[in-house]
C-alpha cells in the first residue's frame, strides 16, 4: 500500500496560472519534504516542516509556498508558474530520530507550465 | 555549488556481473550517506545507507563502501539482475543537523541479459 501519496500525477498549467500540488502520508511522520527535480538534474529541497515549523531554503524562489494543515497532509502552492518550474515535484517524509534521514518519497508529481 | 556528484549519467552492466556506482561529496560534514533507487514513473526508495563510522556496509547483493578520507563512496551490485535497471541516487546528509537529503544527479543503471 502507497505510504507516500501525491496528487495529481500529472498536472499542466499555464503560464502564470496558481497551481497546488498535494502530498499525503498514512506513516505518521513528522517530518515532510518537497523537492524539485528538474531532468536529469538532482533532486533538489524547496523546503521541510518538522513538524508544524516551516524551514525555507535560502534558494527557493518565493514564488513556492507550502501549507501543512496537519500531520498527514502537506500542499505545494506555486503562485505564478513560469516555463522554468516544469519538473517534476517530489514529496518525502521521515520520522524524527536517528533514522529520519531514510525519507519515503511518493510517486511524484510531474509539472508541465505551458 | 553541487555538494554531491555523480559523474556517470548512464551505466551498462551484463547480467550476472558486478555494478559499480560512484559518487563523490564535497562537504566534510556529511556523516550519513545513503543509495536510493528510482524506476520510471516511481518515487525514489531507499536501498542502503551508511554512517561514516563506518567503511562498509552489506545488505545481500548490495554493499556500499565509504572512503572518507577521498570524500567518496560506491555502490556494488553484485550479481546484477535485470530487475536493477533503473536510476540510483546516491545522498548525504548531516544527522545531527536538519537531516535535509542532499542528492547527486543520479546514474541510470542498465542490466542488459
Amino acid at each position: 500500500d502507497a505510504m507516500v501519496i501525491q496528487n495529481p500525477r500529472y498536472q499542466v498549467t499555464q503560464f502564470g496560472k496558481p497551481v497546488t500540488l498535494s502530498c499525503s502520508q498514512t506513516l505518521n511522520h513528522n517530518v515532510m519534504y518537497w523537492y524539485q527535480q528538474k531532468s536529469s538534474q538532482a533532486p533538489k529541497l524547496l523546503f521541510h516542516y518538522y513538524d508544524k515549523d516551516f524551514n525555507n531554503e535560502a534558494d527557493t524562489p518565493d514564488n513556492f509556498q507550502s501549507r501543512r494543515p496537519n500531520t498527514s497532509f502537506c500542499f505545494l502552492d506555486i503562485r505564478s508558474p513560469g516555463l522554468g518550474d516544469t519538473a517534476m515535484y517530489l514529496c518525502a517524509t521521515s520520522r524524527e530520530g536517528r533514522w529520519a534521514a531514510e525519507a519515503f518519497f511518493g510517486q511524484g508529481t510531474r509539472l508541465t507550465v505551458v | 555549488d553541487q555538494q554531491v556528484k555523480q559523474n556517470s549519467p548512464s551505466l551498462s552492466v551484463q547480467e550476472g556481473r558486478i555494478s559499480i556506482l560512484n559518487c563523490d561529496y564535497t562537504n566534510s560534514m556529511f556523516d550519513y550517506f545513503l543509495w536510493y533507487k528510482k524506476y520510471p514513473a516511481e518515487g525514489p526508495t531507499f536501498l542502503i545507507s551508511i554512517s561514516s563510522i563506518k567503511d562498509k556496509n552489506e545488505d545481500g547483493r548490495f554493499t556500499v563502501f565509504l572512503n572518507k578520507s577521498a570524500k567518496h563512496l560506491s555502490l556494488h551490485i553484485v550479481p546484477s539482475q535485470p530487475g536493477d535497471s533503473a536510476v540510483y541516487f546516491c545522498a548525504a546528509t548531516i544527522i545531527q543537523g536538519a537531516q535535509k537529503l542532499v542528492f547527486g544527479q543520479g546514474t541510470r543503471l542498465t542490466i542488459n541479459p
